[in-house]
Order: C-alpha cells, then sequence, then structure tokens
C-alpha cells in the first residue's frame, strides 16, 4: 500500500494570507489526524476526523480548520497567518474505527514557513 | 499537561552501545507508542505496548510499561548510525474512547561510528 502523502511538501507565505495543506491517507483508512511540530512547542495535536466528521480538536484558534472528503482524503486550512503558524504540519492515518485505538501512520510533512 | 516527557533530552552514544529512553506521563493510558524521526520528516511507528502489557520486543528494540510509575523505557541495543534520530513517546489516553495521541518532547539519539 502506498503511504501517506502530504502536499505540498515545502510552502512560504506572508502574514495575513491563508494557506490550504492536502492528505492523503492510506488506502482503508478512515481516521485522519494533524499535528503541528515546532521547536518550542513540539508535536501538538489539531484535530482528527473520521468518516468526514471532526472527533476531536486540539486547543488551537478557530483560524485553524479542517476537513475529510467522502474518500478519507482531508485537508486543513489556515486563515490570516501569523509568523507563529511557521511549522512542520504532520498527518497521520488510522485504521482505528471506534474502539481500537492503533498506531498512527505519519506522512512526511508539510513546512510551512510564514514571513 | 498529559503528554509524555522523556529523558533524557539528548543522548550520544557510539556505535554498538545500547540505548535507552525514559518516558513518564500523568493520565491514565490504553497504550504507549514509540516513534522515530528522522531530521524533518514524518514519524515512523516502532512499537506500541497496552496498558496491560509489561513488556514488548521487535528486533533490536525492548519496551517496557510500567503503570504504576506511569513510567516506560524503550532500550535499541546494539545501536548504528542509522538509529540516529529523535524518539517520542505517545500516550493514548485511556479516559476518551475519542482519544488522541499525547507526544512528548522527544529524545535526540546520536550514534557515533
Amino acid at each position: 500500500k502506498a503511504g501517506v502523502t502530504q502536499t505540498p511538501r515545502y510552502l512560504i507565505k506572508t502574514r495575513g494570507q491563508q494557506v490550504t495543506l492536502s492528505c492523503s491517507p492510506i488506502s482503508g483508512h478512515r481516521s485522519v489526524s494533524w499535528y503541528q511540530q515546532t521547536p518550542g512547542q513540539g508535536l501538538q495535536f489539531l484535530f482528527e476526523y473520521f468518516s468526514e466528521t471532526q472527533r476531536n480538536k486540539g486547543n488551537f484558534p478557530g483560524r485553524f480548520s479542517g476537513r475529510q472528503f467522502s474518500n478519507s482524503r482531508s485537508e486543513m486550512n489556515v486563515s490570516t497567518l501569523e509568523l507563529g503558524d511557521s511549522a512542520l504540519y504532520l498527518c497521520a492515518s488510522s485504521p482505528w474505527g471506534r474502539l481500537f485505538p492503533s498506531e498512527q501512520f505519519f506522512g512526511p510533512g508539510t513546512r510551512l514557513t510564514v514571513l | 499537561s498529559q503528554q509524555g516527557e522523556e529523558d533524557p533530552q539528548a543522548l550520544s552514544i557510539q556505535e554498538g552501545e545500547n540505548a535507552t529512553m525514559n518516558c513518564s506521563y500523568k493520565t491514565s493510558i490504553n497504550n504507549l507508542q514509540w516513534y522515530r524521526q528522522n531530521s524533518g520528516r514524518g514519524l515512523v511507528h516502532l512499537i506500541l505496548i497496552r496498558s496491560n502489557e509489561r513488556e514488548k520486543h521487535s528486533g533490536r528494540l525492548r519496551v517496557t510499561l510500567d503503570t504504576s510509575k506511569k513510567s516506560s523505557s524503550l532500550l535499541i541495543t546494539a545501536s548504528r548510525a542509522a538509529d540516529t534520530a529523535s524518539y517520542f513517546c505517545a500516550c493514548w489516553d485511556r479516559g476518551s474512547t475519542l482519544g488522541r495521541l499525547y507526544f512528548g518532547r522527544g529524545t535526540q539519539l546520536t550514534v557515533w561510528p
């Protein structure tokens, strides 16, 4: 099976702009989670989607949003970018349904730089 | 915070030596997982240990879990230069059926040839 893919891999934006990142999970995986990784805060959970529904959300402002499509592909959007949004954004998919939390399979990440 | 916390933050050893990393957490867990991350790349799942397990092996990896002390350790035996990476423990919160992984800050392991 192909792994988790994320596009684009690198992105440079300026403050105030918005950005959309895309994630394609492993075939058959219905759970997709997003994480932000920065040197200062480490890996922070953004949100998790399952069957097009957001099941869980981390402690991030409303500028961060996401969605999941019927084919399980997911996008996350950040509006009104701030310098502090510069980070590696990681997407992870999991075969986990409802009862059995399992390992997560991560994509290579999107490196976002906000100037 | 429910995050796992790894110790040490950095570890530098020679090839062939064993590397031990520790993780402490604060909440009750369903399982605890270890991941590896090469510089600036995605995370790779190494091993998952459930809350009712005490020890698990996978190749050169050995993981222990002590739920009474809320701690886990990852042992990499006979380290290789290719093991150089950051290692993270991640806890799956027992309390929620809509759980999520809580990651620690990681241990940066450097293995010198």
